[in-house]
């Protein structure tokens, strides 16, 4: 089955704990992108990946590293989270940027207290 | 200026109604549009996407788009209770180097249809 997949689902930690969500997606996809949502401020694009070690940074990036080692994975990396990246996070690719669809992941639930 | 403006809403309409959300655009250069749902919660789903000047229609759902006016609409005929959500409009921008496409999103209207 065609899918992305994120994990976790529920991350509940502390300031500055260093964390990694995870995401994978197994359609040969070129693109991959993350994207955190708050109330309010609909999707907002935090980095994303045109291909194998090609990286940029969206409207958010600030807190947040990525890499794209491999072309199926696009992890998230928060180094030293803070309580205002509490927030909803998603993962998606597409196969050609901005051409075709995106498929999204089920959603990371992140509380940082 | 937002490269993709949507009214927050929430927009209301009766059942059976049809629903009109709008969204704008700040790049001449786009050339794919997408409309999505998202339900409180849940991963946002494609309804429709669109390449090309006029109109689309998949069953309930109609997409218009007028790249001269860089506007992109999304019309839901015979609105149901289930179609309550928020819906995304999504479009494709230039990334930031290297000629890539990236895709930008609006903040969502919000959709209540009332029994």
């Amino acid at each position: 089955e065609a899918q992305v997949t994120q994990n976790p689902r529920y991350l509940i930690t502390v300031t500055g704990k260093k964390l990694t969500v995870t995401c994978s997606q197994n359609m040969n996809h070129e693109y991959m992108s993350w994207y955190r949502q708050d109330p309010g401020l609909g999707l907002r694009q935090i980095y994303y990946s045109m291909n194998v070690e090609v990286t940029d940074k969206g409207d958010v990036p600030e807190g947040y590293k990525v890499s794209r080692k491999e072309k199926r994975n696009f992890p998230l990396i928060l180094e030293s989270p803070s309580p205002n990246q509490t927030s909803l996070y998603f993962c998606a690719s597409s196969l050609t940027p901005g051409r075709t669809p995106l498929h999204f992941g089920n959603g990371t639930r992140l509380t940082v207290t | 200026q937002k490269e993709v403006e949507q009214n927050s809403g929430p927009l209301s309409v009766p059942e059976g109604a049809i629903a009109s959300l709008n969204c704008t655009y700040s790049d001449r250069g786009s050339q794919s549009f997408f409309w999505y749902r998202q339900y409180s919660g849940k991963s946002p789903e494609l309804i429709m996407f669109i390449y090309s000047n006029g109109d689309k229609e998949d069953g309930r759902f109609t997409a218009q788009l007028n790249k001269a006016s860089q506007y992109v609409s999304l019309l839901i005929r015979d609105s149901q209770p289930s179609d309550s959500a928020t819906y995304l409009c999504a479009v494709n921008i230039a990334a930031n180097s290297g000629g890539y496409q990236k895709v930008t999103f609006g903040t969502g209207t919000k959709l209540q249809v009332i029994p």
